[in-house]
């Protein structure tokens, strides 16, 4: 079974904070990561996406990613009360098609 | 010029009847995929397609069938349908040779 693990959240942050997501996987064959914000009653919208260790910067959006730990993340800076969405972590492994998503991190910025 | 369209966007019909979502895309992508999110916001891969033919057929009931009359379009037809298949359905669409997959805007089907 390949999981894909997320904290439900809600996680609060204020606004102009710092939002930290995190994302553990257990498919040791993952290759691809992304990152999708989904806003409530709307299609998954996809952020970032990831390939190789490191850090990864587009704006104000930055993925990290440690495939030793098996660990992917993403930093929110100077967060918006419009960055408030579900943020889904989605894996893909080389001998697959799809993506396995995680259950996605609830994110409330608070004015 | 949306890049994945799904028709209906609202679905609401009685347990045992059979219904039909199409899905579109306009990107020029070889690979299309049907997900469902659950009640818990839980989005699971059903199927997918590439140029037409199956490669993904998660387990999922039988009364689910895709059809795909070409590479631009991706449909899922549902026979007898029952309370738990109420839920949103997602087209998405990619190339096969890259991973990023791009969502329709979702099918919200409710079976009383």
């Amino acid at each position: 079974q390949k999981e894909v693990e997320q904290n439900s959240g809600p996680l609060s942050v204020p606004e102009g904070a710092i939002a930290s997501l995190n994302c553990t996987y257990s498919d040791r064959g993952s290759q691809s990561f992304f990152w999708y914000r989904q806003y409530s009653g709307k299609s998954p919208e996809l952020i970032m996406s990831i390939y190789s260790n490191g850090d990864k910067e587009d704006g104000r959006f930055t993925a990290q990613l440690n495939k030793a730990s098996q660990y992917v993340s993403l930093l929110i800076r100077d967060s918006q009360p419009s960055d408030s969405a579900t943020y889904l972590c989605a894996v893909k492994s080389n001998s697959g098609y799809a993506l396995n998503f995680g259950k996605g991190t609830s994110l409330l910025v608070t004015p | 010029d949306t890049a994945v369209s799904q028709t209906p966007k609202y679905l609401v019909t009685q347990m045992g009847n059979d219904k039909s979502i199409k899905c579109e895309q306009n990107l020029g992508h070889d690979t299309m995929y049907w997900y469902k999110q659950d009640s818990k916001k839980f989005l699971k891969i059903m199927f997918s397609y590439n140029n037409k033919e199956l490669i993904i057929n998660e387990t999922v009931p039988n009364r689910f069938s895709p059809k795909s009359p070409d590479k631009a379009h991706l449909n899922l037809h549902i026979n007898s349908l029952e309370l738990g298949d109420s839920a949103v359905y997602f087209c998405a669409s990619s190339r096969l040779t890259t991973d990023t997959q791009y969502f329709g805007p979702g099918t919200r089907l409710t079976v009383l």
